[in-house]
């Protein structure tokens, strides 16, 4: 059964703490894929990378890096997290890209507040 | 990024009834469509693909129409279990799946 496994699953923080989401995934995907959600503005992609230590900016990157050191983990890193970053995150890894809506798994997500 | 649109709803209809949902998507480029279901406060998952001959899963229709830009979700005979946010995607190859918005569906008794 494919697996996308967000260890931390509720966390609050406060302005200016560095935050690190991590995301496993064990199906040996090549895609791996980081967005928010927020109320009325569905899912945001902030970054994605399609292989390791490569990665690519989503539509909403600002505030926030990536790192691909092992091709099953994909870490989202707040530099200094702001209250306008509270949000749920979502993290996704898919096979390809070509069909990838029919390859695509969503981790649970990560419900962040940001005091 | 072009963009996906979507009607946000909500939908609130009884049981057994019929509802659509409509998508367009701005890029002709597009090649992949999808329809995601998402519960609330869960992840996304994968409903049904969307090809341009129309396709059909039990009680849930897909179509695509190239020429439109369009893409519908046709459920028939409603559940209390249908009641969740439907998501249109599309996708181009070698970037990044692009989701609607959703559409939120409540049917009740």
């Amino acid at each position: 059964d494919v697996k996308v496994t967000q260890s931390s699953r509720y966390l609050v923080k406060r302005t200016g703490e560095k935050v690190f989401l991590e995301c496993v995934q064990d199906m040996d995907h090549e895609n791996m894929f980081w967005y928010r959600q927020d109320p009325g503005l569905g899912l945001r992609l902030i970054y994605f990378s399609y292989d390791v230590k490569m990665k690519e900016k989503g539509d909403i990157p600002e505030g926030y890096s990536v790192s691909r050191e092992k091709k099953e983990r994909f870490s989202l890193i707040l530099e200094s997290a702001s209250t306008n970053q509270t949000s749920m995150y979502l993290c996704a890894s898919s096979l390809d890209t070509s069909d990838s809506g029919n390859t695509i798994y969503f981790g649970e997500g990560s419900w962040l507040t940001v005091v | 990024r072009k963009e996906v649109e979507q009607d946000p709803g909500p939908f609130n209809v009884p049981e057994g009834a019929t509802v659509a949902f409509n998508c367009t998507y701005s890029n002709s480029a597009s090649q992949s469509f999808f329809w995601y279901r998402q519960d609330c406060r869960k992840e996304p998952k994968l409903l049904m693909s969307v090809y341009s001959s129309g396709n059909e899963d039990g009680r849930f229709t897909a179509q695509l129409n190239r020429a439109s830009q369009y893409i519908s979700l046709l459920i028939r005979d409603s559940k209390l279990s249908d009641s969740a946010t439907y998501l249109c995607v599309v996708n181009m190859e070698g970037t990044a799946l692009i989701f609607g918005k959703g559409t939120t569906l409540s049917v009740s008794s």
